[in-house]
């Protein structure tokens, strides 16, 4: 069975410092891959997505960069968090048309 | 480009039915979602629906489509207190040659004794 992983769960990062979170996927092959983020209050915004290795969609502009280096691995990053950045990260996977399975969850407040 | 609405919060007494209403502006969407969301986790696919299809019942779930005027409802029958949490409405159309859903803002269903 295909499994997510996405840690860390939480974390705690004054403004100006760098992020790293880190998602993987067990079970399957040539997933598409996606970083969301969740708001207080809002929706979900779609910030990337890849449709194979090195292959990265950018939906916004923004402080946040995405890199996939093995088929499974999808990384979210910043070189310098600022306070906008606060929210909850949620990294998933797809083989069908948009059937997604969702990590757990990154809660990411920055101070 | 895409737009799903949905209402933020919706109150109901246990054993009662609860309706979830969605609006979308995408005619072209070809899959609709519903997604559920606990506390402090991730979305799970609750149902989903074509867009060629009306209606789709699954156990407690109802879900019903009306194409015309872009609306979408999820209803669960004889709703309990673990059914408490955020819903979420997507839709999706190829794109990119990705279905990439577009999500509502979610709604927060309550359900009090």
């Amino acid at each position: 069975s295909q499994t997510i992983h996405q840690w860390p769960a939480t974390l705690v990062q004054p403004v100006g410092s760098p992020l790293s979170l880190e998602c993987t996927v067990e079970g399957t092959s040539n997933p598409n891959l996606y970083w969301y983020r969740q708001a207080a209050g809002r929706g979900l915004q779609l910030l990337f997505y890849s449709v194979g290795i090195g292959q990265i969609s950018s939906e916004v502009p923004q402080n946040l960069s995405a890199s996939r280096p093995q088929d499974r691995q999808f990384i979210l990053s910043s070189k310098k968090l600022l306070l906008s950045d606060s929210g909850f990260y949620l990294c998933a996977w797809s083989r069908g048309p948009g059937e997604l399975f969702f990590g757990e969850g990154s809660r990411l407040t920055v101070l | 480009g895409e737009d799903v609405e949905q209402s933020l919060f919706l109150s109901v007494r246990e054993g009662d039915s609860s309706v979830i209403n969605c609006t979308y502006t995408d005619s072209s969407s070809t899959y609709l979602y519903w997604y559920k969301q606990e506390p402090g986790a991730g979305l799970q696919l609750l149902t989903y629906i074509f867009s060629n299809m009306d209606m789709k019942q699954d156990q407690r779930l109802t879900v019903l489509l009306n194409k015309k005027d872009k609306h979408l409802s999820l209803r669960i029958a004889d709703t309990q207190t673990g059914d408490s949490a955020i819903y979420f409405c997507a839709e999706s159309t190829l794109g990119g040659g990705s279905y990439i859903p577009t999500f509502g803002r979610g709604t927060s269903l309550i359900v009090h004794p």
